[in-house]
This record gives structure tokens, C-alpha cells and sequence, in this order.
């Protein structure tokens, strides 16, 4: 398997503007989660799914932020309208069936809003 | 909700030096720890995990001990190598879906 796949790895893009992250997780696995990293905070958990069902969306900064699972192959996560303060690392991580299983990280996409 | 803490946030070694990083976690309920290892511009990459019915457990240079009546649990690094340079994670999962809460993470630099 390739690992958990993220798109695009680099997004530089204007405040204001339209910005969607995408994640391919390893197949079988059935949680997915969308991290934020930044040198202040450190890795935040935005939102997690379980069986493409969103479990936790209380991480999620604001409105302005969304995450679909529409399939078991597939997540997005949307900021609009974006904004300087959104700059950071995103990472997406997928793991297998119940706790206590080894979560696998993307590569992540740095988003840089200016 | 869980909170972790990790210490220290820097943390730099010679050589064939050992190195010790501590969490502590707040939710007693947590039963899964991990330890990830960031290397500049990729991922974190799990590195050992201990789970609450072990009280340690080794693998090669590197060793985790949990104390579950103290809710801490420390990464042991033994004979350092350059390659060892990177940010350290600790995490604790509680009974949710695998939810990971993590640390602020420590900077490893090992001279050589």
C-alpha cells in the first residue's frame, strides 16, 4: 500500500479565496483524521471519522472550515473563505478497526494564505 | 477532554548519550500511547506504543514505561545517533475511535 496520500502538498493561495485538502487513507482502514500543525499549537485534531461518519468535529476552528467523507476512499477538508491565520501544516491520518491501533500520517500539505 | 503534556521541548545530546523525554496525561480512562517521531517536511511515523496492561516495553535503542497510578509515560533513547535528530510526539489515546491527543512535542538534536 502507498500510505495515506494527500493533495496537494504545497497550496499557496489568497485570503479570501477557496481552499480544499484532500486525503486518500490506506484501504481497510475505517477512521480517518484531519490534524493541524503549527509551531504555536503544536498537532490539533480538527475532526475525525469513523466508518466515513463524522464522530468529533469539535476541533474545527470555525464555520469557515468543513470535512466530507462521501466514501472510504476518500476526504476533503474545506476553508472558506481562508485567511492568513489558516497557514499551517494539514495532516490527514488513517487507522484500523477499534482503539489501539497504529495511526498512519500523510505527508501533509503546508497551506500558505497571503 | 484529554490533555498531554511533554517535556522537555528541546532537547540536545552528544553521541552515544541517552535521552529522555516525559509526558503526563490527564484522563484516566486513556489505555494506548504511542510515541511518534516528525522528521523535517514529512509526517509523523509511530516509532513504539505501549498500551495500559504493560508496564514497559523495548525495542531495540529506544523504551517506553507507563505508570498508569501516576498517569506519565517517558521515551528512553540509548546510544544517540545523528539520525536520531528529529521532533518527538507523545500521544494518549482514550476509548474513542482512536482518537490521538498529543503533545507539544520535543526537539531531538544529537551531536555528533
Amino acid at each position: 500500500d502507498a500510505g495515506v496520500i494527500q493533495s496537494p502538498r504545497h497550496e499557496v493561495t489568497e485570503m479570501g479565496q477557496e481552499v480544499t485538502l484532500r486525503c486518500k487513507p490506506i484501504s481497510g482502514h475505517n477512521s480517518l483524521f484531519w490534524y493541524r500543525q503549527t509551531m504555536m499549537r503544536g498537532l490539533e485534531l480538527l475532526i475525525y471519522f469513523n466508518n466515513n461518519v463524522p464522530i468529533d468535529d469539535s476541533g474545527m476552528p470555525e464555520d469557515r472550515f468543513s470535512a466530507k467523507m462521501p466514501n472510504a476512499s476518500f476526504s476533503t477538508l474545506k476553508i472558506q473563505p481562508s485567511e492568513p491565520r489558516d497557514s499551517a501544516v494539514y495532516f490527514c491520518a488513517s487507522s484500523g478497526q477499534g482503539g489501539d491501533t497504529e495511526a498512519f500520517f500523510g505527508q501533509g500539505t503546508r497551506l500558505t494564505v497571503v | 477532554g484529554e490533555n498531554v503534556e511533554q517535556h522537555p521541548s528541546t532537547l540536545s545530546v552528544q553521541e552515544g548519550d541517552s535521552a529522555v523525554i516525559k509526558c503526563t496525561y490527564s484522563d484516566s480512562a486513556s489505555n494506548y500511547f504511542p510515541w511518534y517521531k516528525q522528521e523535517l517536511g514529512k509526517g509523523p511515523q509511530l516509532i513504539i506504543d505501549i498500551r495500559s496492561n504493560v508496564g514497559e516495553k523495548k525495542d531495540q535503542r529506544i523504551a517506553v514505561t507507563l505508570n498508569k497510578t501516576a498517569k506519565h509515560f517517558s521515551l528512553h533513547i540509548t546510544e544517540t545517533q545523528p539520525e536520531d535528530s528529529a521532533v518527538y510526539f507523545c500521544a494518549a489515546q482514550g476509548t474513542s475511535y482512536g482518537k490521538l491527543t498529543f503533545g507539544q512535542g520535543t526537539i531531538l538534536t544529537v551531536h555528533p
